[in-house]
C-alpha cells in the first residue's frame, strides 16, 4: 500500500538554525507532492507543493522542497527558523492519476526556542 | 468570508451512540474529504467525495458513514460499530484539478468517548 513517512517526530531548534524535516514516499509512479503547516490555534494550510517541472519548489514564509525522485523523497528545508515557524508540518502525496486521495504522513513537530 | 466550517468543535459520545460531525464549506467547491488525526499517526482518510450524491471510502472508512446531497455539506456520521472513535476530525475541500489541487482545511471537532 502506498504510504508516506516523515522520519522525525519531534524536533527542536534554536532560531537561525537551519531546517531539513525529511518525506519519503512508496508510491513508484506519477505523484504530486505537498506540504502542509499547522500553528498553533490554525487551520491546516499548503506551504508548498510539486506537481511536475523544476525538482526545488519554494513555497511561502521562505521555506523549500527538492522532491528526488531517485530516493522518492520530498524534503523541506528553511535556512535560517523563527520563533513563528513552530508548528506541526506534513508531508502528503497523492498518485499522478489519482484525484482527491491525498495520503498523509505522520507528522513532524517543530518547536523553535526564541 | 469564504470557509470551512466544522461544527461542533467538541463532541462528547456515549457508548453505543451514533454521533454526526458537520462539514458546511461555500468555497463552491466539487471535492469534500474527512480526515481522521490521531497523535503520531497524521491524517488518515475517512471518506471523500468528488461531487454530489458520491462518495468514495478511504482508508479507514469501517464505522463511519456519510451523505453528499449537498455540494455544500458533507456530514460524517460516527456509528457505534467504530470501536475507537476518540480523535480530531478534519473536513477539507478542493477543486480536483489535476494541475492546481490543493485543500482546504476546518478547523476541527474533537471527539470522545464517554
Amino acid at each position: 500500500a502506498q504510504s508516506v513517512s516523515q522520519h522525525n517526530h519531534h524536533v527542536i531548534l534554536s532560531e537561525a538554525a537551519s531546517l531539513e524535516l525529511g518525506c519519503n514516499y512508496s508510491y513508484g509512479g506519477t505523484v504530486n507532492l505537498f506540504w502542509y503547516v499547522q500553528y498553533p490555534g490554525q487551520h491546516l494550510q499548503l506551504l508548498l507543493k510539486y506537481f511536475s517541472g523544476d525538482p526545488l519548489v519554494k513555497g511561502i514564509k521562505g521555506f523549500e522542497a527538492e522532491f528526488i525522485k531517485s530516493k522518492f523523497s520530498f524534503n523541506l528545508r528553511k535556512p535560517s527558523v523563527q520563533w513563528s515557524d513552530t508548528a506541526e508540518y506534513f508531508c502528503a502525496v497523492k498518485k499522478g492519476s489519482n484525484t482527491g486521495k491525498l495520503i498523509f504522513g505522520q507528522g513532524t513537530t517543530l518547536q523553535v526556542k526564541p | 468570508d469564504g470557509g470551512i466550517t466544522q461544527s461542533p468543535k467538541y463532541l462528547f459520545r456515549k457508548e453505543g451512540q451514533n454521533v454526526t460531525l458537520s462539514c458546511e464549506q461555500n468555497l463552491n467547491h466539487d471535492a469534500m474529504y474527512w480526515y481522521r488525526q490521531d497523535p503520531g499517526q497524521g491524517l488518515r482518510l475517512i471518506y471523500y467525495s468528488q461531487i454530489v450524491n458520491d462518495f468514495q471510502k478511504g482508508d479507514i472508512a469501517e464505522g463511519y458513514s456519510v451523505s453528499r446531497e449537498k455540494k455544500e455539506s458533507f456530514p460524517l456520521t460516527v456509528t457505534s460499530a467504530q470501536k475507537n472513535p476518540t480523535a480530531f476530525y478534519l473536513c477539507a475541500s478542493s477543486i480536483p484539478m489535476r494541475t492546481n489541487e490543493k485543500l482546504f482545511f476546518g478547523s476541527g471537532t474533537q471527539l470522545s468517548v464517554l
